[in-house]
């Protein structure tokens, strides 16, 4: 069973609109997660991390937010830009031996 | 040269084949992280070395030995592989384990005859 699941596998936006990502997860233990951003034959990058001590972090135009009863995390990317277009990853952190457990990521299209 | 290098960046091998894959980092990082993506299929942790020193083997079948000569370098070497080892291999480094961000080379796609 997917402990990290992205419900969405696409999502295109219009330039300079918002784009919200989608990652729920199964462990209320789980306190510490990443979102990631993959381009095409590219590892992926990070982008930002939450723990789950905040329920908002920031970062310039991506915003992840975190809901801790609904085990549930978005990422907000406003003003999206057509360079945004990629595939983005939720992990979470699970235990001390740093191992990371991915979703199926979303690959998001921004048009211009 | 900076961030985490991975060669060669596309392998094609038989099932019979012995070959490794490499992965160093310039980032002056402790931890060092090989992951497997199969098509499809999320990211999938396959060992994790802190201080040189194995701390994770998510189960990975005994076909795939990784070592870590030093806290920059990572291989992975390969043994008598199936063609659903057929994947992409990424190497990740981080400060420590724990809450600190991986950062990921580009892989190696590998191609099992």
């Amino acid at each position: 069973d997917q402990q990290v699941k992205q419900n969405s596998p696409s999502l295109s936006v219009q330039e300079g609109r918002i784009s919200i990502l989608n990652c729920d997860y199964t462990n209320s233990m789980f306190d510490y997660f990443l979102w990631y951003k993959k381009y095409p034959a590219e590892g992926p990058t990070f982008l930002i991390s939450i723990s789950s001590i905040k329920d908002k972090n920031e970062d310039g135009r991506f915003t992840v937010f975190l809901n801790k009863s609904a085990k549930h995390l978005s990422l907000h990317i406003v003003p999206s830009q057509p360079g945004d277009s990629a595939v983005y990853f939720c992990a979470v952190l699970s235990g001390n031996t740093g191992k990371l457990i991915f979703g199926q990521g979303t690959t998001l299209q921004v048009k211009p | 040269e900076t961030g985490v290098t991975q060669t060669p960046r596309h392998l094609v091998m038989g099932m019979t084949n012995k070959k490794s894959l490499k992965c160093e980092q310039h980032l002056g990082h402790n931890a060092m992280y090989w992951y497997k993506q199969s098509a499809k299929k999320p990211l999938e942790l396959m060992f994790v070395y802190n201080f040189k020193e194995q701390t994770e083997n998510n189960s990975v079948p005994s076909r795939f030995s990784p070592e870590c000569p030093n806290s920059s370098h990572l291989f992975l070497h390969l043994h008598t592989l199936q063609p659903e080892d057929s994947a992409l291999y990424l190497c990740a480094s981080s400060q420590e384990t724990g809450r600190q961000p991986q950062h990921f080379g580009d892989g190696t796609r590998l191609s099992i005859l």
